[in-house]
Protein backbone atom coordinates (compact mmCIF):
# COMPACT_ATOMS: atom_id res chain seq x y z
CA UNK A 1 0.00 0.00 0.00
CA UNK A 2 1.06 3.18 -0.50
CA UNK A 3 1.89 5.59 2.00
CA UNK A 4 4.48 7.95 3.91
CA UNK A 5 6.41 6.66 6.62
CA UNK A 6 8.23 8.29 9.56
CA UNK A 7 10.88 6.65 11.85
CA UNK A 8 11.23 6.35 14.75
CA UNK A 9 7.31 6.76 16.47
CA UNK A 10 9.23 8.46 19.77
CA UNK A 11 12.68 10.35 19.86
CA UNK A 12 14.53 11.02 22.53
CA UNK A 13 17.40 13.70 22.79
CA UNK A 14 19.66 14.80 24.51
CA UNK A 15 20.80 18.51 25.63
CA UNK A 16 23.15 19.66 22.68
CA UNK A 17 22.47 16.75 20.28
CA UNK A 18 21.32 16.53 16.65
CA UNK A 19 18.87 14.26 15.73
CA UNK A 20 17.22 13.15 12.59
CA UNK A 21 13.80 12.42 12.05
CA UNK A 22 13.22 10.28 8.17
CA UNK A 23 10.14 10.42 6.54
CA UNK A 24 10.12 7.77 3.14
CA UNK A 25 6.78 8.23 0.85
CA UNK A 26 5.99 5.63 -2.25
CA UNK A 27 3.19 7.50 -3.72
CA UNK A 28 5.24 9.27 -6.07
CA UNK A 29 4.40 12.58 -4.71
CA UNK A 30 6.81 15.52 -5.88
CA UNK A 31 6.01 17.77 -3.08
CA UNK A 32 6.93 16.94 0.87
CA UNK A 33 6.56 18.94 4.10
CA UNK A 34 7.75 18.89 7.77
CA UNK A 35 4.88 20.69 10.16
CA UNK A 36 5.59 20.56 13.96
CA UNK A 37 2.46 20.68 16.42
CA UNK A 38 2.11 21.63 19.43
CA UNK A 39 -0.50 21.67 21.85
CA UNK A 40 -3.28 24.68 21.09
CA UNK A 41 -1.21 25.46 18.02
CA UNK A 42 -2.42 24.64 14.38
CA UNK A 43 0.37 22.93 12.28
CA UNK A 44 3.65 24.88 12.08
CA UNK A 45 5.11 25.05 8.65
CA UNK A 46 9.28 23.90 9.26
CA UNK A 47 10.53 23.04 5.80
CA UNK A 48 9.15 22.38 2.34
CA UNK A 49 10.72 20.79 -1.32
CA UNK A 50 9.09 20.77 -4.39
CA UNK A 51 11.18 18.88 -6.10
CA UNK A 52 14.30 16.83 -5.49
CA UNK A 53 17.80 18.81 -4.34
CA UNK A 54 15.26 21.22 -3.70
CA UNK A 55 13.90 22.87 -0.99
CA UNK A 56 12.39 26.53 1.03
CA UNK A 57 12.25 27.41 4.59
CA UNK A 58 8.78 28.08 5.75
CA UNK A 59 7.92 29.71 9.03
CA UNK A 60 9.83 28.65 11.25
CA UNK A 61 13.06 26.84 10.11
CA UNK A 62 15.81 28.01 12.46
CA UNK A 63 17.06 25.14 14.29
CA UNK A 64 16.09 23.13 11.69
CA UNK A 65 17.57 21.61 8.32
CA UNK A 66 16.73 19.13 5.64
CA UNK A 67 17.82 17.10 2.43
CA UNK A 68 15.98 16.28 -0.21
CA UNK A 69 18.52 13.82 -2.55
CA UNK A 70 16.10 11.51 -3.50
CA UNK A 71 12.43 11.71 -4.58
CA UNK A 72 10.97 9.33 -2.05
CA UNK A 73 13.20 10.76 0.89
CA UNK A 74 13.01 13.99 3.22
CA UNK A 75 14.83 13.62 6.46
CA UNK A 76 14.77 16.38 9.22
CA UNK A 77 17.61 17.04 11.54
CA UNK A 78 16.44 19.01 14.26
CA UNK A 79 19.84 20.50 15.50
CA UNK A 80 21.33 21.66 18.66
CA UNK A 81 19.83 25.17 17.75
CA UNK A 82 16.42 24.41 17.95
CA UNK A 83 16.08 25.39 21.66
CA UNK A 84 12.14 23.84 22.30
CA UNK A 85 12.36 20.78 20.33
CA UNK A 86 9.63 19.02 22.50
CA UNK A 87 6.92 18.62 19.77
CA UNK A 88 4.85 16.34 17.21
CA UNK A 89 6.48 16.04 14.24
CA UNK A 90 4.58 15.30 10.85
CA UNK A 91 5.46 14.77 7.53
CA UNK A 92 3.67 15.27 4.76
CA UNK A 93 3.35 15.01 1.08
CA UNK A 94 1.28 16.79 -1.99
CA UNK A 95 1.07 14.92 -5.43
CA UNK A 96 1.75 18.65 -6.94
CA UNK A 97 3.15 21.51 -4.57
CA UNK A 98 0.30 23.57 -2.77
CA UNK A 99 -1.76 20.30 -3.51
CA UNK A 100 -5.30 21.34 -1.60
CA UNK A 101 -7.09 18.79 -2.61
CA UNK A 102 -4.91 17.12 0.55
CA UNK A 103 -1.57 16.11 2.18
CA UNK A 104 -0.98 12.80 3.20
CA UNK A 105 0.20 12.66 6.36
CA UNK A 106 2.49 10.07 8.24
CA UNK A 107 2.17 9.18 11.28
CA UNK A 108 4.49 11.51 12.98
CA UNK A 109 7.31 11.48 15.01
CA UNK A 110 6.80 12.92 19.15
CA UNK A 111 10.65 14.47 20.23
CA UNK A 112 11.20 14.85 23.76
CA UNK A 113 14.11 16.23 25.04
CA UNK A 114 15.30 15.03 27.60
CA UNK B 1 -4.59 38.20 14.81
CA UNK B 2 -4.27 34.84 13.83
CA UNK B 3 -5.03 33.92 10.27
CA UNK B 4 -6.86 31.30 11.16
CA UNK B 5 -9.10 29.99 14.52
CA UNK B 6 -10.38 27.36 15.89
CA UNK B 7 -12.35 26.63 19.56
CA UNK B 8 -9.79 23.86 21.06
CA UNK B 9 -12.71 22.44 22.78
CA UNK B 10 -12.58 19.73 24.20
CA UNK B 11 -16.32 19.38 22.90
CA UNK B 12 -18.22 16.29 24.27
CA UNK B 13 -21.61 14.87 23.26
CA UNK B 14 -23.76 12.11 23.50
CA UNK B 15 -23.82 9.42 20.51
CA UNK B 16 -26.23 10.07 18.13
CA UNK B 17 -26.26 13.79 18.32
CA UNK B 18 -25.53 16.20 15.52
CA UNK B 19 -22.11 18.32 15.88
CA UNK B 20 -21.43 21.70 14.76
CA UNK B 21 -17.41 22.23 14.44
CA UNK B 22 -16.12 25.77 13.35
CA UNK B 23 -13.47 27.91 12.07
CA UNK B 24 -12.89 31.62 11.50
CA UNK B 25 -10.45 33.35 9.03
CA UNK B 26 -8.97 36.41 8.71
CA UNK B 27 -7.66 36.25 4.82
CA UNK B 28 -10.10 37.27 2.45
CA UNK B 29 -8.04 35.48 -0.68
CA UNK B 30 -8.58 31.85 0.78
CA UNK B 31 -10.76 30.18 -1.51
CA UNK B 32 -10.08 26.38 -0.59
CA UNK B 33 -11.23 25.29 2.24
CA UNK B 34 -10.33 21.09 4.01
CA UNK B 35 -11.30 18.98 6.84
CA UNK B 36 -8.64 16.72 8.36
CA UNK B 37 -9.43 14.68 11.15
CA UNK B 38 -6.35 13.67 13.32
CA UNK B 39 -7.06 10.59 16.15
CA UNK B 40 -4.61 10.41 19.11
CA UNK B 41 -0.56 10.09 17.79
CA UNK B 42 -1.83 9.60 14.27
CA UNK B 43 -1.36 12.39 11.23
CA UNK B 44 -3.98 14.21 10.16
CA UNK B 45 -6.65 12.55 7.57
CA UNK B 46 -8.51 14.24 4.89
CA UNK B 47 -11.97 14.49 5.39
CA UNK B 48 -13.60 16.70 3.48
CA UNK B 49 -12.41 19.83 0.75
CA UNK B 50 -14.86 22.82 -0.81
CA UNK B 51 -14.34 25.54 -3.30
CA UNK B 52 -15.95 28.84 -2.36
CA UNK B 53 -18.62 29.00 -1.04
CA UNK B 54 -21.53 26.90 -0.53
CA UNK B 55 -21.92 23.28 0.86
CA UNK B 56 -20.54 19.84 0.35
CA UNK B 57 -21.93 16.54 2.19
CA UNK B 58 -20.30 13.28 1.87
CA UNK B 59 -22.31 10.24 4.00
CA UNK B 60 -22.99 11.56 7.52
CA UNK B 61 -20.43 15.19 7.41
CA UNK B 62 -21.14 18.21 5.84
CA UNK B 63 -18.85 21.02 5.17
CA UNK B 64 -20.13 24.64 4.80
CA UNK B 65 -18.61 27.79 3.56
CA UNK B 66 -19.45 30.80 3.97
CA UNK B 67 -17.05 33.81 2.52
CA UNK B 68 -18.97 36.86 3.29
CA UNK B 69 -18.52 35.92 7.16
CA UNK B 70 -14.81 34.52 6.74
CA UNK B 71 -16.52 31.04 8.51
CA UNK B 72 -16.16 27.65 7.76
CA UNK B 73 -18.42 24.89 9.57
CA UNK B 74 -18.04 21.31 9.40
CA UNK B 75 -21.32 18.91 10.79
CA UNK B 76 -21.21 15.19 11.50
CA UNK B 77 -25.32 13.85 11.96
CA UNK B 78 -25.75 10.78 13.82
CA UNK B 79 -22.06 11.42 15.73
CA UNK B 80 -20.16 7.78 16.66
CA UNK B 81 -17.71 6.94 19.25
CA UNK B 82 -15.69 6.30 16.33
CA UNK B 83 -15.60 10.24 15.51
CA UNK B 84 -14.23 11.02 18.74
CA UNK B 85 -10.72 12.75 17.31
CA UNK B 86 -9.43 16.35 16.85
CA UNK B 87 -11.06 18.46 13.82
CA UNK B 88 -8.42 20.62 12.07
CA UNK B 89 -9.90 23.30 9.41
CA UNK B 90 -6.94 24.21 6.64
CA UNK B 91 -7.38 26.56 4.08
CA UNK B 92 -5.65 28.32 1.00
CA UNK B 93 -5.76 30.97 -1.47
CA UNK B 94 -4.90 29.30 -4.68
CA UNK B 95 -4.22 25.61 -5.66
CA UNK B 96 -0.38 26.29 -5.47
CA UNK B 97 -0.33 28.66 -1.89
CA UNK B 98 0.75 27.24 1.49
CA UNK B 99 -2.68 26.03 3.77
CA UNK B 100 -2.90 27.19 6.46
CA UNK B 101 -4.07 24.98 9.27
CA UNK B 102 -6.25 25.67 12.35
CA UNK B 103 -5.26 24.49 16.33
CA UNK B 104 -8.09 21.65 16.07
CA UNK B 105 -10.73 21.24 18.30
CA UNK B 106 -11.33 18.22 20.15
CA UNK B 107 -14.65 16.24 19.94
CA UNK B 108 -15.46 13.30 22.67
CA UNK B 109 -18.44 11.19 21.44
CA UNK B 110 -19.86 9.41 24.66
CA UNK B 111 -21.38 5.65 23.92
Amino acid sequence: DGGITQSPKYLFRKEGQNVTLSCEQNLNHDAMYWYRQDPGQGLRLIYYSQIVNDFQKGDIAEGYSVSREKKESFPLTVTSAQKNPTAFYLCASSYKPGQVYGYTFGSGTRLTVV
Amino acid sequence: QKEVEQDPGPLSVPEGAIVSLNCTYSNSAFQYFMWYRQYSRKGPELLMYTYSSGNKEDGRFTAQVDKSSKYISLFIRDSQPSDSATYLCAMSGTSYDKVIFGPGTSLSVIP
